[in-house]
């Protein structure tokens, strides 16, 4: 079955530390992997995504990602945690080909709430 | 143009009211969709549109009536709803030519059922 995993609910990081959140996937076909982020009461903007190439890739707001096949992980990372960052991380799985309709839908993760300690 | 508009950004109604939520882009995707999102959860997919034409219902109750009246704009009426229905409703939008691309989202319309 198709699913996206995101083990930690909850994560608090203290303003100017390091970050990780994690992401595991299981998909059939080869995955487009992104992560978006939300702040409470709004939309969801993409951080970063991967499609092919590199496995480190990098996103907007310092955030950058590795993608890692034989671990199935998409893992979220950022060296230096801002007050600002303090929100709702969605890792999320599509399909590798670009179907219209019910094929290109994307497989959320539950979500990581990330709060930020002064 | 590069964002997904969705308007009201509010909205509170009864039971028994008729209203419609917005969703509006000219970035040329020709698939739209609409989740809701409750509280502390992931968008949950409720309708698919590819090319104006409805491609997904997720089993989603007949209260709740999409509508693609063309490739920029995408409505949802809403009627008899519950409070149950309360909740963030979020449209977005993908390129559906060339490879995958990811979907933009809207800021999303706020709804309150009382």
């Amino acid at each position: 079955a198709q699913s996206v995993t995101q083990p930690d609910i909850h994560i608090t990081v203290s303003e100017g530390a390091s970050l990780e959140l994690r992401c595991n996937y299981s998909y059939g076909a080869t995955p487009y992997l992104f992560w978006y982020v939300q702040s409470p009461g709004q939309g969801l903007q993409l951080l970063l995504k991967y499609f092919s190439g590199d496995t480190l890739v990098q996103g907007i707001k310092g955030f950058e990602a590795e993608f890692k096949r034989s671990q199935s992980s998409f893992n979220l990372r950022k060296p230096s945690v801002h007050w600002s960052d303090a929100a709702e991380y969605f890792c999320a799985v599509g399909p590798g080909m670009n179907y219209g309709g019910s094929q290109g839908n994307l497989i959320f993760g539950k979500g990581t709430k990330l709060s930020v300690k002064p | 143009d590069t964002e997904v508009t969705q308007t009201p950004k509010h909205l509170v109604m009864g039971m028994t009211n008729k209203k419609s939520l917005k969703c509006e882009q000219h970035m040329g995707h020709r698939a739209m969709y609409w989740y809701k999102q409750k509280a502390k959860k992931p968008p949950e997919l409720m309708f698919v549109y590819s090319y104006e034409k409805l491609s997904i219902n997720e089993s989603v109750p007949s209260r709740f009536s999409p509508e693609c009246p063309n490739s920029s704009l995408l409505n949802l009426h809403l009627h008899a709803l519950q409070p149950e229905d309360s909740a963030l409703y979020l449209c977005a939008s993908r390129v559906t030519s060339g490879s995958y691309n990811e979907q933009f989202f809207g800021p999303g319309t706020r709804l309150t059922v009382l």
